[in-house]
């Protein structure tokens, strides 16, 4: 069984500090993998993709990702009340279509 | 241009009660994808569909039926509900290799089944 771990959290930070949240996968094989937010009773959505070892950067959200240690994490700079959501790691089967999802982690962001 | 549209936002089944779910995508999306969410689980995969035409089993498929009617909508269907299936259900849309699959998500049905 393939599977996509997450701390569930709650991780509470302090308004303008950085948030880190990590995820680690079991499919060594996977080469695709995203970060999506959802807010209380809300669908998620995409926040960024990432495919290559190293760093993506896209506004406030960069996405790390280290293949040979099977680690993905999403930091965001100066976190607002806004973004306090439940964060899902999500990995692509390298098998079919599917997509394998963590269990997310909720994040408390307080002003 | 409405993205995912799910029907209906909500539903209360009594046990043994058959429902369908409605699923629509505007966006040309070849596949498409019915999750289940409960609580600490995070979503898990009932069935897809990869193409119009075909349809795959996911992680949690008993219990569940699915029809991809056309390229646009894909349903799913509970054909004697239980307790265990009370959920949230999303379904989902992608275009495989474009932004390396990036899945849209309708809003969700809110599921009881007493």
């Amino acid at each position: 069984q393939k599977e996509v771990e997450q701390n569930s959290g709650p991780l509470s930070v302090p308004e303008g500090a950085i948030a880190s949240l990590n995820c680690t996968y079991s499919d060594r094989g996977s080469q695709s993998f995203f970060w999506y937010r959802q807010y209380s009773g809300k669908s998620p959505e995409l926040i960024m993709f990432i495919y290559s070892n190293g760093d993506k950067e896209d506004g406030r959200f960069t996405a790390q990702l280290n293949k040979a240690s099977q680690y993905v994490s999403l930091l965001i700079r100066d976190s607002q009340p806004s973004d306090s959501a439940t964060y899902l790691c999500a990995v692509r089967d390298t098998g079919g279509f599917k997509t394998i999802f963590g269990a997310g982690t909720r994040l408390f962001v307080k002003a | 241009n409405a993205g995912v549209t799910q029907t209906p936002k909500f539903q209360v089944l009594k046990t043994g009660q058959s429902m369908t779910l409605q699923c629509a995508q505007d966006m040309n999306h070849n596949s498409m994808y019915w999750y289940r969410q409960d609580p600490g689980m995070g979503l898990r995969l009932i069935y897809y569909s990869a193409s119009e035409g075909t349809t795959d089993k996911g992680e949690v498929p008993n219990g569940y039926n699915v029809s991809r009617l056309n390229k646009r909508e894909f349903s799913l269907r509970l054909e004697s509900a239980a307790p265990s299936q009370t959920s949230v259900y999303f379904c989902a849309s992608s275009e495989p290799g474009h932004n390396t699959d990036t899945q849209y998500f309708g809003p969700g049905t809110r599921l009881t089944v007493l």
